[in-house]
């Protein structure tokens, strides 16, 4: 069965630190990957996707990740962090082709220091 | 925009008791899901349907079951409700049943404590 593995369970960053959350997936067919985010109190939305093509994909609020198929990751990064970044960040990977069925990874919390 | 609406944001229901959780969406979504989020562990896959009377086990199976007699709407029971299953539900849906690339869009999710 397909896993995600997110190894940092919580991050501390200042202000303008560059940030790179963990990402990796247990699955050697072809995968599409998600990165969701969650703020404090709100429901979990897309920060962003690949399916195909260019393996550097860039979302909303300046976060990009990287897909690296020999590692079997997709790392999210992003410059220069912002306090408003504090929330906790979820991958996710789908098997392509096939059904719908999500397997998340347990989450990294982030908190940003003004 | 898909507006994904779950009926309670908290809820408190004691031992034994039969619990039902409510989700909408509005955008003619095939598919549907129903998830438990507990710190450190992520999301976990309770149920979910890619049809009408349709149901597929997700990873927790136990002690929950589902309902969907219509597309919109998607029903999480807990059948005799314990302690293991305070938690946060998250209902999602997602547009087409094939194809393995589409977001899914979530609830703000439901509290659920078992006294």
């Amino acid at each position: 069965a397909q896993s995600v593995s997110q190894h940092n369970h919580h991050v501390i960053l200042s202000e303008a630190a560059s940030l790179e959350l963990g990402c990796n997936y247990s699955y050697g067919g072809t995968v599409n990957l998600f990165w969701y985010v969650q703020y404090p109190g709100q429901h979990l939305q897309l920060l962003l996707k690949y399916f195909s093509g260019d393996p550097l994909v860039k979302g909303i609020k300046g976060f990009e990740a990287e897909f690296i198929k020999s590692k079997f990751s997709f790392n999210l990064r992003k410059p220069s962090v912002q306090w408003s970044d504090t929330a906790e960040y979820f991958c996710a990977v789908i098997l392509s082709g096939g059904y719908q069925k999500v397997t998340f990874g347990t989450g990294t919390k982030l908190q940003v220091i003004p | 925009d898909v507006k994904v609406t779950q009926s309670s944001r908290y809820l408190v229901k004691r031992t034994g008791e039969k619990v039902f959780l409510e989700c909408v969406q509005d955008m003619d979504h095939e598919n549907m899901f129903w998830y438990r989020q507990d710190p450190g562990l992520g999301l976990r896959l309770i149920y979910f349907s890619y049809d009408v009377k349709m149901k597929e086990k997700g990873d927790i199976p136990e002690g929950y079951s589902v309902s969907r007699e219509k597309k919109e709407r998607f029903s999480l029971i807990l059948e005799s409700a314990s302690t293991n299953q305070t938690s946060m539900y998250l209902c999602a849906s997602s547009l087409s049943r094939r194809g393995g690339n589409q977001p899914q869009h979530f609830g703000d999710g439901t509290r659920l404590s078992i006294l």
